[in-house]
């Protein structure tokens, strides 16, 4: 079965500084790999997803994520960040072969400092 | 832009009570999940549901869990006697459509059941 790391449970930046949020993925072949977002009080909101192809991802809010088969990790990035960036994120993980349920991290919850 | 909708967004109930929550998922998907979160845990798999019938279930899924989806729109999880520690988040997803399942899920914005 897969499972995924977010290595890091909290992660504080200032605002305008670059962020990187760490994942690592365990699955015995490529997988189908996303990052969510979760603002307080709200669901989850899909920022960018990997399924195939270039190993690069854009998604949404200015958010890129790259996956590194090598390492087995998708870490997501953002140049600089935003106030309103402050939130949970979770990084999951979908088998390609069989039943598809998306498996979640338990989650980075980033502080940004003015 | 289609969204997962889930109601209530917030349900308070006794312990040994039963709750259903509901959820309409995303029109043309064909796949349907839900997924709980404990207070400062992670997001957890509970089941998937396709074609009228359970898919997969965690083994947090037990029999007082039940699933169905009443009239081809709606998406319900019940709970039939509640306990404490069913207090959570839970999450409605959908996802596929047409051919294909392996597409990303959708979530809904969550009902949060606080069991007293």
């Amino acid at each position: 079965a897969q499972s995924v790391t977010q290595p890091d449970i909290h992660i504080t930046v200032s605002e305008g500084a670059s962020l990187e949020l760490r994942c690592n993925y365990s699955y015995g072949a490529t997988p189908y790999l996303f990052w969510y977002v979760q603002s307080p009080g709200q669901g989850l909101q899909l920022l960018l997803k990997y399924f195939s192809g270039d190993t690069l991802v854009q998604g949404i809010k200015g958010f890129e994520a790259e996956f590194k088969r090598s390492q087995s990790s998708f870490n997501l990035r953002k140049p600089s960040v935003h106030w309103s960036d402050a939130a949970e994120y979770f990084c999951a993980v979908g088998a390609t072969g069989g039943s598809y349920i998306p498996t979640f991290g338990r989650g980075t919850s980033l502080i940004v400092h003015p | 832009e289609p969204e997962v909708t889930q109601t209530p967004s917030h349900q308070v109930t006794q312990m040994g009570q039963e709750v259903i929550l509901r959820c309409v998922p995303i029109s043309n998907h064909l796949y349907f999940y839900w997924y709980r979160q404990i207070l400062g845990q992670k997001v957890e798999f509970l089941v998937s549901f396709y074609n009228n019938e359970i898919s997969e279930k965690s083994e947090i899924f037990d029999d007082q869990f039940s699933v169905e989806r009443p009239d081809g729109s709606n998406f319900t999880l019940k709970i039939r006697s509640t306990k404490l520690e069913d207090s959570a988040m839970y999450f409605c997803a959908s996802s596929g459509s047409g051919t294909t399942r392996n597409t990303e899920a959708f979530f809904g914005q969550g009902t949060r059941l606080t069991v007293v």
